[in-house]
């Protein structure tokens, strides 16, 4: 069946980077695209970009300032979202999502990565 | 940016009801509008894409309609299992989610 295993809980400084790994099994890792998004205490779903995974390309929100950068490695069915600059506000529950076939629906999810921002 | 909203933020519910909750597109989205469910600690979950097609091993009490900004999730006869928070999600080209509407059982 369809999975996607995240990386354990991080705990950053302000300023550091964090680095989320999101491994995909029981498909083929190449046919579909990612999604990452974040859900901060008390506040909406919010949607950081995305990334093909076939081709590489990526596109990522603007609400972040060019903080975000997307990737992935086909060889190892991962996909990684890097948050650079993190601030108190950047706590929260990270998400990657599998985007369906011929679809933009978000249809498996990994478990989350909590992210904790603390000097 | 398309901005979803979401009524009511919260509501509280007894088994057996009918449950709606709407979903409001600050523009024109067609019908590229899906609805996920999060129970607590849990991560969301799939259950309606493009405003009615019901996503695999979803429930039938579980329904969607809706197009263009304006858009309803009914849940048929509510169960214990479906306490959570339901969220819409819009899938353009800038992707953006709803607040959030929680259901709670009375």
């Amino acid at each position: 069946q369809v999975q996607l295993v995240q990386s354990g809980a991080e705990v950053k400084k302000p300023g550091a980077s964090v680095k989320i790994s999101c491994k995909a099994s029981g498909y083929t890792f190449s046919t579909y695209a990612f999604h990452w998004v974040r859900q901060a205490p008390g506040q909406r779903l919010e949607w950081m970009g995305w990334i093909n995974a076939d081709n590489g390309i990526t596109k990522t929100s603007q609400n972040f300032q060019g903080r975000v950068t997307i990737t992935r490695d086909k060889s190892a069915s991962t996909t990684y979202m890097e948050l650079r600059s993190l601030r108190s506000e950047d706590r929260g529950v990270y998400y990657c999502a599998r985007v369906g076939v011929s679809s933009s629906s978000l249809d498996h999810w990994g478990q989350g990565t909590l992210v904790t921002v603390s000097s | 940016e398309i901005v979803l909203t979401q009524s009511p933020d919260f509501q509280s519910v007894t088994l057996k009801e009918k449950v709606t909750i709407t979903c409001r597109a600050s523009q024109n989205i067609g019908t590229s509008l899906h609805w996920y469910q999060q129970r607590p600690d849990q991560s969301p979950k799939l259950l309606i894409k493009y405003v009615s097609q019901s996503f695999s091993g979803v429930p039938s009490r579980f329904s969607g309609s809706g197009s263009g900004t304006d858009f309803t999730l009914t849940i048929n006869s509510l169960e214990a299992e479906d306490v959570a928070t339901y969220f819409c999600h819009q899938s353009t080209s800038l992707p953006s989610f709803g607040q959030g509407t929680k259901l709670e059982i009375k």
